[in-house]
């Protein structure tokens, strides 16, 4: 299985403040066809996780642009440039070269 | 839109089984995978199984396998997850979700999820 290390697991954050959260893998994700299969998700309190950034850095849809994804074979970063209240929340990556795998999850507060 | 709709959970005795179901709605079921995601109280998501477009591929995680079965009927717009022998280990919220493609190992969308409790 590929392995999925987020940092940091917690997170306090000011409104208005950037935010960044790392995630490394096991094992490079990228694949011979040449797309690199690492997601992120956000689970919200009392929320289903959804969808916010496919492939490393494409956004999903209806996703803000202060949330932007970056990185290549097994490293990966989620940026939020300006922390709004609503991104409380649990924030996965996940990857899907092999049978999906989760990172811990990093817990996102506001100060 | 999209919409996810879980059934079937439940308290379950360990040993004993459990049928979910999920039913979809707002795009063509046929033409995506469709996941199984599990979160224990207070845990992370734990992937749980996938099958094809076209019910042709199934996966399983490796402490699933040989207890869970997926399955899907592309009529009624359904997927299933037979869980047996239950212990309590598989207490958890159980998610569908859409896959991104016929054969894709993503998903995109996810139910509002199913509470499945194995205890004596």
């Amino acid at each position: 299985d590929i392995v999925m290390t987020q940092t940091p697991l917690s997170l306090s954050v000011t409104p208005g403040q950037p935010a960044s959260i790392s995630c490394k893998s096991s094992q490079s994700l990228l694949h011979s066809e040449g797309r690199t299969y690492l997601y992120w998700y956000v689970q919200r309190p009392g929320q289903p996780p959804q969808l916010l950034i496919y492939e490393v850095s494409n956004r999903f849809s209806g996703v803000p642009d202060r949330f932007s994804g970056s990185g290549s074979g097994t490293d990966f970063t989620l940026k939020i440039s300006r922390v709004e209240a609503e991104d409380v929340g649990i924030y996965y990556c996940m990857q899907s070269k092999h049978l999906p795998t989760f990172g811990q999850g990093t817990k996102v507060e506001i100060k | 839109q999209v919409q996810l709709v879980e059934s079937g959970g439940g308290v379950v005795q360990p040993g004993r089984s459990l049928r979910l179901s999920c039913a979809a709605s707002g795009f063509t079921f046929s033409r995506n995978a469709m996941h199984w995601v599990r979160q224990a109280p207070g845990k992370g998501l734990e992937w749980v199984a996938v099958i094809s477009c076209d019910g042709n591929n199934k996966y399983y995680a490796d402490s699933m396998k040989g207890r869970f079965t997926v399955s899907r009927d592309n009529s009624k717009n359904t997927v299933f997850l037979q869980m047996n022998n239950l212990t309590v280990e598989d207490t958890a919220v159980y998610y569908c979700a859409r896959g991104m493609g016929c054969y894709s190992w993503a998903f995109d969308y996810w139910g509002q999820g199913n509470q499945v409790t194995v205890s004596s």
